[in-house]
């Protein structure tokens, strides 16, 4: 089955910095890509996605990439602020059979911004 | 819309007891699934379903059953808990149509098994 890796686990920046999570993932099948954001004790939120057609979108200060040769994609926030600490997930979706709506997800990375 | 709703929201077994833990959405989406959360672990996939009367394994299926007798309605049964299963859990759905991609979560449900 699909297996997605995340790094780094904890990322710690200063407020104003940039923020890069990288993942990585085997099915080569996978053809959707979505970024979840979790604050504590709340559930995951989707922030932005990309398909496998494309390889960048962006959305005000929140940008993601995918290399679909290298099997990896990578979650970019630009000028990060304190509201942006949380635990975010990257996913893949697999495009195979009746199971291509299942999302396999990255173990996380914990995001704090310091003030 | 309610979205994707769970119930309860907390609670507490002990080591053999029986529940089922609920999951409802108002969305008509086709697709729903089971998720648990433990720290540095990610979600785990539990159990899914594309339609009712359909329903598949994931991930981590061991303790767990699911039914899905209507599109509304998910519930996951966990059979004889044990500590193992102590864990957050969530269900998502989506629709599963070409261009609808975006799973949407419950609030989760908090379960301790002592």
């Amino acid at each position: 089955g699909e297996n997605v890796e995340q790094h780094p686990s904890t990322l710690s920046v200063q407020e104003g910095d940039s923020a890069v999570i990288k993942c990585t993932y085997s099915d080569s099948a996978s053809n959707y890509f979505p970024w979840y954001k979790q604050e504590l004790g709340k559930r995951p939120q989707l922030i932005i996605d990309i398909r496998s057609n494309v390889g960048e979108k962006k959305d005000q200060r929140i940008a993601v990439t995918l290399n679909k040769t290298a099997k990896h994609f990578s979650l970019h926030i630009t000028e990060t602020q304190p509201e942006d600490s949380a635990v975010y997930f990257c996913a893949a979706r697999g495009g195979r059979g009746g199971s291509n709506y299942k999302l396999t997800f990255g173990k996380g990375t914990l995001l704090t911004v310091n003030p | 819309n309610a979205g994707v709703t769970q119930t309860p929201k907390f609670q507490v077994l002990k080591t053999g007891q029986s529940m089922t833990l609920q999951c409802a959405q108002d969305m008509n989406h086709e697709y729903m699934s089971w998720y648990r959360q433990d720290p540095g672990m990610g979600l785990r996939l539990i159990h899914y379903s594309v339609g009712a009367g359909i329903t598949d394994q994931g991930e981590v299926p061991n303790g767990y059953n699911v039914s899905r007798s209507t599109t509304e309605d998910f519930p996951l049964r966990l059979l004889s808990a044990a500590p193992s299963q102590t864990s957050v859990y969530f269900c998502a759905s989506s629709k599963t149509g070409t261009g609808q991609y975006e799973q949407y979560f419950g609030p989760g449900t908090r379960l301790t098994v002592t």
